[in-house]
C-alpha cells in the first residue's frame, strides 16, 4: 500500500539552528500538506501546496518557515532559526483530491529544540 | 479558538461493546467531517468521512453521525475491539475551493480504551 514517508523520524537541534524536514508523498498525488502537533495539543494545519506553489497557509507559518518541492518526488519544510517553541511533531500528508479526499499522513518527524 | 471540540479525553469501552466519540464543532462554513485514528508514534490514518449533505455514512463496523443543526457529530464502532485501542481525532473542512478549504481543523482527540 502506498505511503508517505518522512525523514528524520527525530531531530534534535540548537535554538536559531537551520532544520529541513523532508517527505515524499503518494506518488500520484497532487496536493501537499505539513501538519504539526506539540506535545499534549491538537493537530495544527501549517501549510497546503499545490501546482508548486503554496495554495494557503496559516498564522503558524511566518517567515521563519518554508516548503519547496526540489524534484518530483521530494516535498520540504525548513524551519530557518528555530525557537524553543518549535519542538513539535510535524507531519508531512498528501492527497489527490482537495475538496473531498482524504489525507494520507506520514509518521511524523519528531523536532526536539534545545 | 477550538473550532473542533472533542470534550472528552479519555473513553473506555468493554471488548464487544459500542463506542461513541462525540465531537462539536462551531464553525457554520464546514461542510465535510472526517475521524482519523492515531497510535503512537504513527501518524493520523483515516477512518470515515462525512459530507454535510448526510447525515450517516457507514462503513463495516465505523458509523459516522451527523447533526448539523446541533454541531455535532459522533463515530459508533461496534463491536469494540481492543485493536481499535487508540487516539481518535475529529477533523473539519471549510467548503469551496477558496481560504480555509485546503486546511483540516482538528479537535484535540479521545484516547478510547478497549478492555479485552
Amino acid at each position: 500500500e502506498p505511503e508517505v514517508t518522512q525523514t528524520p523520524s527525530h531531530q534534535v537541534t540548537q535554538m536559531g539552528q537551520e532544520v529541513i524536514l523532508r517527505c515524499v508523498p503518494i506518488s500520484n498525488h497532487l496536493y501537499f500538506y505539513w501538519y504539526r502537533q506539540i506535545l499534549g495539543q491538537k493537530v495544527e494545519f501549517l501549510v497546503s501546496f499545490y501546482n508548486n506553489e503554496i495554495s494557503e497557509k496559516s498564522e503558524i507559518f511566518d517567515d521563519q518557515f518554508s516548503v519547496e518541492r526540489p524534484d518530483g518526488s521530494n516535498f520540504t519544510l525548513k524551519i530557518r532559526s528555530t525557537k524553543l517553541e518549535d519542538s513539535a511533531m510535524y507531519f508531512c500528508a498528501s492527497s489527490a483530491l482537495q475538496g473531498r479526499g482524504e489525507l494520507f499522513f506520514g509518521e511524523g518527524s519528531r523536532l526536539t529544540v534545545l | 479558538d477550538q473550532q473542533v471540540k472533542q470534550n472528552s479525553p479519555s473513553l473506555s469501552v468493554q471488548e464487544g461493546r459500542i463506542s461513541i466519540l462525540n465531537c462539536d464543532y462551531t464553525n457554520s462554513m464546514f461542510d465535510y467531517f472526517l475521524w482519523y485514528k492515531k497510535y503512537p508514534a504513527e501518524g493520523p490514518t483515516f477512518l470515515i468521512s462525512i459530507s454535510s449533505i448526510k447525515d450517516k455514512n457507514e462503513d463495516g463496523r465505523f458509523t459516522v453521525f451527523l447533526n448539523k443543526s446541533a454541531k455535532h457529530l459522533s463515530l459508533h464502532i461496534v463491536p469494540s475491539q481492543p485493536g481499535d485501542s487508540a487516539v481518535y481525532f475529529c477533523a473539519a473542512r471549510r467548503g469551496g475551493s477558496g481560504a480555509g478549504s485546503y486546511q483540516l481543523t482538528f479537535g484535540k482527540g479521545t484516547k478510547l480504551s478497549v478492555i479485552p
